[in-house]
């Protein structure tokens, strides 16, 4: 069975806090993802990633940066977090083709003070 | 650019009432398409798919069909059942393109 993993369900953190956010696929998936969802928007891509340490930026990069060392990992880092971060933060990945599936984890629902 | 619009919710339904959520998109090419559907508290998970024209993607009992000539891709169930309940995503991936570009999600609440 798939699996996409994501390292906490709910975070809680303080404005100007470093956050880290990770994801971890057991597919061997080349492509990995970072989507934000906010009511009313829909997900919005952030950053994603189609091979280690290699790296194009989304619809939204602005206060957020990534890091992919490893093939199964792939992780988001608020540098300096806002309360406007305040959001659900998805995780996927995929194989290359526009016809394969994106895999998604169950989310990390961050809330910045 | 590449673009999906469906259509906005909430939608309210009674049990066994018969479902549509409409989905139009703009693209180059032959995109793929994708309905995913989001549970309360969960991540998303693939409902169906269709990657080229008149395909029709089915999966507990929903069915899309891949229209080219109408840019469309609207989901539909005869029968909904309270376990439904959900919010729906229809997304495109297309040929050049590397992530998903989804709508806004409607949102779906059965009652008995």
């Amino acid at each position: 069975d798939v699996k996409v993993t994501q390292s906490s369900r709910y975070l809680v953190k303080r404005t100007g806090e470093k956050v880290f956010l990770e994801c971890v696929q057991d597919m061997d998936h080349e492509n990995m993802f970072w989507y934000r969802q906010d009511p009313g928007l829909g997900l919005r891509l952030i950053y994603f990633s189609y091979d280690v340490k290699m790296k194009e930026k989304g619809d939204i990069p602005e206060g957020y940066s990534v890091s992919r060392e490893k093939k199964e990992r792939f992780s988001l880092i608020l540098e300096s977090a806002s309360t406007n971060q305040t959001s659900m933060y998805l995780c996927a990945s995929s194989r290359p083709s526009h016809k394969e599936t994106q895999y998604f984890g169950p989310g990390t629902r961050l809330l910045v003070l | 650019g590449d673009s999906v619009t469906q259509m906005e919710g909430p939608v309210t339904l009674s049990e066994e009432a018969f479902l549509t959520i409409n989905c139009t998109y703009t693209a180059t090419g032959y995109p793929s398409l994708f309905w995913y559907v989001q549970y309360p508290g969960e991540g998303l998970q693939l409902l169906l798919k269709a990657t080229k024209a008149d395909d029709k993607g089915s999966n507990k009992g929903f069915e899309a069909t891949y229209r080219k000539e109408t840019t469309s891709f609207h989901l539909e169930k005869g029968s909904v059942q309270v376990s439904d309940s959900a919010v729906y995503f229809c997304a495109l991936k297309g040929q050049a393109g590397t992530a998903l570009i989804f709508g806004k999600g409607t949102t779906l609440s059965v009652s008995s």
